[in-house]
């Protein structure tokens, strides 16, 4: 089955310093989103991009998803502490099977922002 | 605007009880439902998802069952709780399946 993977695991960085998580998908996407959760919170949605080669920003972030739909990166420019928690990716397989009815979500990246 | 409910927030059950998970939605029709598990630290595992009332789909083999009553109610179950149930249980909703999902709050099981 499709499977997507995310790199790194973990994350430590200055604060000031910027950051990036990849993620890499075993198959052809329709899209791919991506999540954050806060340490004891529940996934909040950032972004969903679709269109091959689409970049989008927000704010400090910046989202790119690969030519070939199956990558993607989330970039934060000049981390701060409200940057802290675990980034997730998913994406919901291209096709018209069972898979394209749900989100495989990648392990996350869960990032550390020290003052 | 949409809100998606879970309770109860956190629970500690014996291991062999039963167990029972309430998720609603309110302020849409129709929405595609969805339960994860979260093990500490780690990603989340899709475990059951529905499109429709009665409709559900198991994604993972295991000690959980799932029905949906009511359009906008999703329920999680168990007959007899294992101690790897541990864990902390999503439910979320999304317009399309596939698309954007909208996670609730969360609770947390821990079995002893």
């Amino acid at each position: 089955g499709q499977q997507v993977m995310q790199i790194p695991q973990y994350q430590h960085v200055q604060e000031g310093e910027d950051f990036t998580t990849y993620c890499n998908s075993s198959t052809t996407l329709s899209n791919i989103q991506w999540y954050k959760q806060r340490p004891g919170g529940h996934p909040v949605f950032l972004i969903q991009l679709v269109k091959s080669g689409e970049v989008k920003k927000q704010k400090r972030l910046t989202f790119q998803f690969g030519e070939a739909k199956k990558n993607s990166s989330l970039h934060i420019t000049a981390t701060q502490t409200t940057d802290v928690g675990t980034y997730f990716c998913a994406g919901r397989e291209l096709g018209s099977g069972a898979g394209s009815y749900q989100l495989t979500f990648g392990k996350g990246t869960k990032l550390s922002v020290i003052p | 605007s949409q809100t998606i409910h879970q309770w109860p927030a956190t629970l500690v059950q014996p291991v062999g009880s039963p167990l029972s998970l309430e998720c609603t939605v309110e302020g849409t029709s129709n929405p595609n439902l969805y339960w994860y598990r979260q093990a500490a630290g780690r990603g989340l595992q899709l475990l059951f998802y529905s499109v429709g009332i009665g409709q559900i789909s198991s994604e993972v083999p295991q000690n959980l069952s799932a029905s949906r009553p009511q359009d906008r109610q999703f329920i999680l179950s168990s007959k007899k709780l294992l101690l790897s149930d541990s864990g902390f249980y999503l439910c979320a909703w999304s317009v399309i399946p596939g698309e954007t999902q909208y996670f609730g709050p969360g609770t947390r099981l821990l079995v002893l």
